[in-house]
Order: structure tokens, then C-alpha cells, then sequence
């Protein structure tokens, strides 16, 4: 789940390799999950979204699998490039209940891609 | 389309001062909302909207006011700056609370 501080975890990679990129998410409810990748000075841009009626999602170059028994979603990023490098954000939705229309981010984390 | 953008990019202010940030979206999304993001943590919801005429707080709602007149605009008031509002402010917009929402470039703010 999150956790607050100034410290973000990191992943360095070589050019080439795939990244997988973890995330745990705190309400069960929660039934949309999306994405987003920051680049320094610029806002959250979507990557992935996935619902909750499935466990495997795949776009261009990524995949996301999210595994509700442990509340755990993750990333995999294939054949990773340094134009990938950022910090990349998880964020969860509910769309029903009182938690109706409210995103709730991750995190982060900081992948570093290395020629 | 210009998707969301956001004036200013960068801003100055003085504890005790007002200001509003502006946000507006080109997309026809009825969904918008603020966060602030602080360093080394991930965004944090301010106040959305659903639609013109309605808002509702998020989860860090003290100290700002929103309003939505149009579909397009959703500008964020801050009535009275303190330190512990510096942060980085980014809007976002989409079709609908369960869609995919598209960020503004934000607005980076330092008060004094």
C-alpha cells in the first residue's frame, strides 16, 4: 500500500530488458486501475487502465496484471528504452459508493533506464 | 484539441494572498479534478466535479475553493496562501468518474 515519505522506490534497468513495475493498492473495492507515467515537469500521462472483471491487460510494449486476492498490480514493460525512464504511478478508482469519481495514486516509482 | 491546460505554469506567492489557478479542457469531459503532488508522494484530490454546477471535496480539501459554471473550466481558489501549500498543481478531465482522466501540464507554486 502507500507509504508516506520522501523516498521513492527505484528501478534501474539496461536498455533492453524488460522492467516489471509493483504496486499495492489499499481498497478492495476498488474496481478501475490505471497507469500513468510522469516525466520530470510534466503531468501524469496514461499508459494502462484495467477493470476489475479482469487479470491481464495488454498495450504496446506493456502489460498490467492485477491480482485482487492480494490487492496487487503491477507493470511489465517489454524491451525497455531510455525514453521510458520516469516515475510511474498506480492509481485506483471506486465507481460506486461514497469513494464515487475519487483517483487514488500510488506512490510511485522511479525507473531509470541505462543505455 | 488542446486537451487541459493550465495557467499559470509557475506562480509566487505571499502567505495570507489569493489567487485562483485556472484549468480548463477543449474535450467535452464532464469528470474534472485537482490534485497537488508533493514530493516524493503521488497525487492527492483536492476537489472534482461531475459536471457544471457540481463539486465535492477529495481528500485534501481545506483551504481551496472550486467552482464549475461550464463544462469547460474548473478553476481552483486558494483563499488565504500558507507555506504548506506549495506544491505542484495538476488538473485533470475525462468522460466520466470511472474513465480514464487526461492531466494538465500543472502549476508549480511556492508560497512564502
Amino acid at each position: 500500500g502507500e507509504s508516506v515519505g520522501l523516498h521513492l522506490p527505484t528501478l534501474s534497468v539496461q536498455e533492453g530488458d524488460n522492467s516489471i513495475i509493483n504496486c499495492a493498492y489499499s481498497n478492495s473495492a476498488s474496481d478501475y486501475f490505471i497507469w500513468y507515467k510522469q516525466e520530470s515537469g510534466k503531468g501524469p500521462q496514461f499508459i494502462i487502465d484495467i477493470r476489475s472483471n479482469m487479470d491481464k491487460r495488454q498495450g504496446q510494449r506493456v502489460t498490467v496484471l492485477l491480482n485482487k486476492t492480494v490487492k496487487h498490480l503491477s507493470l511489465q514493460i517489454a524491451a525497455t528504452q531510455p525514453g521510458d525512464s520516469a516515475v510511474y504511478f498506480c492509481a485506483e478508482n471506486l465507481s460506486g459508493g461514497t469513494s464515487y469519481g475519487k483517483l487514488t495514486f500510488g506512490q510511485g516509482t522511479i525507473l531509470t533506464v541505462h543505455p | 484539441n488542446a486537451g487541459v491546460t493550465q495557467t499559470p505554469k509557475f506562480q509566487v506567492l505571499k502567505t495570507g494572498q489569493s489567487m485562483t489557478l485556472q484549468c480548463a479542457q477543449d474535450m467535452n469531459h464532464e469528470y474534472m479534478s485537482w490534485y497537488r503532488q508533493d514530493p516524493g508522494m503521488g497525487l492527492r484530490l483536492i476537489h472534482y466535479s461531475v459536471g457544471a454546477g457540481i463539486t465535492d471535496q477529495g481528500e485534501v480539501p481545506n483551504g481551496y475553493n472550486v467552482s464549475r459554471s461550464t463544462t469547460e473550466d474548473f478553476p481552483l481558489r486558494l483563499l488565504s496562501a500558507a507555506p504548506s501549500q506549495t506544491s505542484v498543481y495538476f488538473c485533470a478531465s475525462s468522460w466520466g468518474v470511472a474513465d480514464t482522466q487526461y492531466f494538465g501540464p500543472g502549476t508549480r507554486l511556492t508560497v512564502l
